[in-house]
């Protein structure tokens, strides 16, 4: 079956711009996570969300990211006003459920801001 | 706050020799802790779990330690391949009770032939 997947697979733009990446989660995972990974750096955690409740917003760096998700389905994490501290790689994961703690990642999308 | 710490950034061992590769942490102890292989490019992949009450868990040519009392992990793989060239990554549940991750930066391991 198909795995988690992300778009765009690359971004680069220029600083103080807006950009949107988009996470497609394993169909029927209910657990859906965002994670930035820095050059050379371990995974840091962003955001996750479960279901309907609410989400989990303690990773968030800064209020310029948001995100957000329909349901079970796909998630979009917004980065406004981007800085150059922002070049990353961000990096979506989805699990069955609350509990099932094996996550399964995406590619990941590779921001650079100029 | 917790801290993981692996034991090296790289490691470069012999083609048939075990790896073995660690992870400490700090300040926490978590109910369970996981390896994850991450290729180039690519997104961490899921390899072995093991629980606060289990000493050891085996998949094919790997195995995992869990000491809670030196809050340690090893990572062993035996009868090592160029193909298992990766970063592996050690990670813990973010705190009591939450769904996120925590991890460590990775060990680099490159298997010479």
């Amino acid at each position: 079956g198909a795995g988690v997947s992300q778009s765009p697979s690359n971004k680069v733009t220029e600083k103080g711009k807006d950009v949107e990446l988009r996470c497609d989660p394993i169909s029927g995972h209910t657990a859906l996570y965002w994670y930035r990974q820095r050059l050379g750096q371990g995974l840091e955690f962003l955001i996750y969300f479960q279901g309907n409740s609410a989400p989990d917003k303690s990773g968030l760096p800064s209020d310029r990211f948001s995100a957000e998700r329909t349901g079970e389905s796909v998630s979009t994490l917004t980065i406004q006003r981007t800085q150059q501290e922002d070049s990353a790689v961000y990096l979506c994961a989805s699990s069955l459920e609350t509990g099932e703690e094996t996550q399964y990642f995406g590619p990941g999308t590779r921001l650079l801001v100029l | 706050s917790q801290k993981i710490e692996q034991n090296s950034e790289a490691l470069n061992i012999q083609e048939g020799k075990t790896a073995t590769l660690t992870c400490n942490y700090t300040n926490y102890s978590p109910a369970y802790l996981q390896w994850y292989r991450q290729d180039p490019g690519r997104g961490p992949v899921f390899l072995l779990l093991i629980r606060e009450n289990e000493k050891e868990k085996r998949k094919e040519r790997l195995k995992v330690t869990f000491d809670t009392t030196l809050k340690q992990s090893l990572f062993h793989i035996t009868a090592s391949q160029p193909a298992d060239s990766a970063t592996y990554l050690c990670a813990l549940e973010g705190q009591t009770g939450a769904n996120n991750l925590f991890f460590g930066t990775g060990t680099r391991l490159t298997v010479i032939p």
